[in-house]
Parts: C-alpha cells; structure tokens; sequence
C-alpha cells in the first residue's frame, strides 16, 4: 500500500455532468500526475501538478482540468462529462517532476451513462 | 499514444517457473520503469532502470535494458500465484523540445502463473 489516496473510489455520472476527482499525495511529494485508464489499455497520461503548478499535459482536451493544492493534494476535475471519458482515473504522486518513482492511489472507477 | 509495447500480451504458466516480459519503445528515453497492476487497480511500481545501466536486480526481478535495440526485458524468476497481475512497462521520454515527457505507459501484459 501506498500513501496514496484517492476518492471516491466509485462514481456514476450522466453525459453532460461534471465531475471532481481527489487525489492525497505521498508524505514528502511535490508532485502529482494523473492518469486515465480505459478497461484493457495502459494508464494515458492527463497532466502533472508540481508546487501548485500545471507541468505538462497529455493529449487531453481543455474540458479536463486540476489543481494542486499547498499540502500538494490534488483535484482533477471534468467538464461535459462524454461517454468515453469511462474509465479508471489513477493519480500518482513522486519526490519529483522526473526520474523518480510513481506512487499510485488504488484509483477512482468513473462511469458515465 | 503509447510508447511501450510489452510482448507476449498474455503469459500463462506455473508456479515456480520463470516468466519473462518484454518490452519495445520508439523514441530515446531518460529512463523505463516496470510497475504491476492487480485486478484493474493501482499500480505498484516494481523498479526503474536509467538509460546508462543495462541491468538491475530486486529480490526475484531481474531487468535489463538495450537502448540500442530500444527494448527491455522484465524477469520474474521461481513464479508464485501472487504474481497473478499485469505487468506494465513505462518510458520517460525525451520530447521534441529536448525536456522531458511524463511516463509513458504501454498496453500491459497479463501473467497468470497458476498453483
């Protein structure tokens, strides 16, 4: 386990709505990824949070937007919810923006209907 | 887009035996990590090799890295049932502007290694 935590662990949403996710980094890091990932596939990289700034983004379009906290804790948020964006949404926190070892949280199910 | 490719996609066999995982990737990299994932939840991070090192040891994992061939091989050896999950490798990659891209995951490979 790590000391990563994320909730809900569950959400059912209709198309349209919006959604935020929240993520607890580990004790000691600065900085938080996002990832998305469909049922079958590899986590896809959404953006990373680092010192309450934006510091990279995937290919994700604009509806999909965080922020980063001072006690380095996150919030991914989702506008316009679509039926794609179904999917476990993981976040990640490391010691640094690159180079360093990811912990992941046990992850957020979204289903979109 | 997705980077890695790990090979075989499945991978079933028994306990005690060696499994081994590859991976490919396209572009240089900074580093490639391994993580394993149970049943559709977080990843565990396994162990992360650097572009210049060729090969690293963690209790029953070995893995090694060919920047030339841009391949990577995982090696779980003396297999156990706990090892049932889906192994996933990720590269660092450098990007067009010479920074640094975030982790970039292939589609994962499913160990199945049965009592």
């Amino acid at each position: 386990e790590t000391g990563v935590t994320q909730s809900p662990t569950h959400l059912i949403k209709t198309r349209g709505q919006q959604v935020t996710l929240r993520c607890s980094s580990q004790s000691g890091h600065n900085t938080v990824s996002w990832y998305q990932q469909a049922l079958g596939q590899g986590p896809q990289f959404i953006f990373q949070y680092y010192r309450e700034e934006e510091n990279g983004r995937g290919n994700f379009p604009p509806r999909f937007s965080g922020l980063q906290f001072p006690n380095y804790s996150s919030e991914l948020n989702v506008n316009a919810l679509e039926l794609d964006d179904s999917a476990l949404y993981l976040c990640a926190s490391s010691q640094g923006t690159s180079g360093y070892e990811q912990y992941f949280g046990p992850g957020t199910r979204l289903t979109v209907t | 887009s997705q980077q890695g490719e790990e090979d075989p996609q499945a991978l079933s066999i028994q306990e005690g035996e060696n499994a081994t995982m590859n991976c490919s990737y396209k572009t240089s990299i900074n580093n490639l990590q391994w993580y394993r994932q149970n049943s559709g939840r977080g990843l565990v991070h396994l162990i992360l090799i650097r572009s210049n090192e060729r090969e690293k040891h963690s209790g029953r994992l070995r893995v090694t890295l060919d920047t030339s061939k841009k391949s990577s091989s995982l090696l779980i050896t003396a297999s156990r049932a706990a090892d049932t999950a889906s192994y996933f490798c990720a590269t660092d990659a450098f990007n067009l502007q010479g920074g640094s891209e975030k982790l970039v995951f292939g589609k994962g490979m499913k160990l199945t290694v049965n009592p």
